[in-house]
């Protein structure tokens, strides 16, 4: 693994309730993301960060907020998780001027 | 426009066969197409990528075919083996650095 954890691992919350999800790296990656992924939905981006501050928003963003104050902490935050946020997220990092996104193991979160 | 639609969804194959996955994009300012490997449980691992300066590359078993003229891209497994057995993603890169996924598809390499 490329030096990425994600915490939890699983989440079972009720809608309405706040709900964070962290992604650490061990690599100093400048480029880190969050991704759900849902069935026949392949991966979609949530936001992703290019630096420590620097945040914007992915394909699927509305309900979903992060922030970065570390190059190595990625934090995802629903403000009130709904039904519709039940899915796998998935972290990822990227090293500046290479190609390839590392995936992190993931989160099941369930909203009831 | 930033779309890219894969199939099938799903592939059963016999253990030696061929297997092949297709996608398709819109956007021909995509620089870049990875394949990724998923295993139940765990995150998406990158199997193979491409240039869309390159019409082919091969790592061991797994070749990627690219047709820049048609706005497409494939996936070739040769000798499918059960352990490929997985869900495959391809994807595009876009002119901001961020991948756009396929929908996934699941293959089964049946022994």
């Amino acid at each position: 693994d490329a030096g990425i954890t994600q915490s939890p691992r699983h989440k079972v919350t009720e809608t309405g309730t706040p709900v964070t999800l962290r992604c650490h790296q061990t690599e100093n990656h400048r480029y880190m993301y969050w991704y759900r992924q849902d069935p026949g939905h392949g991966l979609r981006l949530i936001h992703y960060s290019y630096g420590v501050k620097d945040t914007d928003k992915g394909e699927v963003s509305d309900g979903y907020s992060v922030s970065r104050s570390k190059t190595e902490d990625f934090l995802l935050t629903l403000e009130s998780a709904t039904s519709s946020q039940t899915s796998v997220y998935f972290c990822a990092i990227r090293g500046q001027g290479t190609d390839t996104q590392y995936f992190g193991p993931g989160t099941r979160l369930t909203v009831l | 426009q930033q779309q890219v639609k894969q199939s099938p969804q799903s592939l059963i194959v016999q253990k030696g066969g061929i297997s092949i996955i297709n996608c398709a994009y819109e956007n021909t300012a995509f620089d870049y197409f990875p394949w990724y490997q998923q295993f139940p449980g765990k995150g998406p691992a990158l199997l193979i990528a491409i240039r869309p300066d390159v019409s082919e590359k091969k790592e061991g078993r797994f070749t990627i075919s690219f047709n820049k003229s048609a706005k497409q891209f494939s996936l070739h497994i040769m000798d499918s083996q059960p352990g490929d057995s997985a869900t495959y993603f391809c994807a595009a890169r876009d002119q901001g650095g961020k991948l756009i996924f396929g929908q996934g598809t699941e293959l089964s390499v049946k022994p």
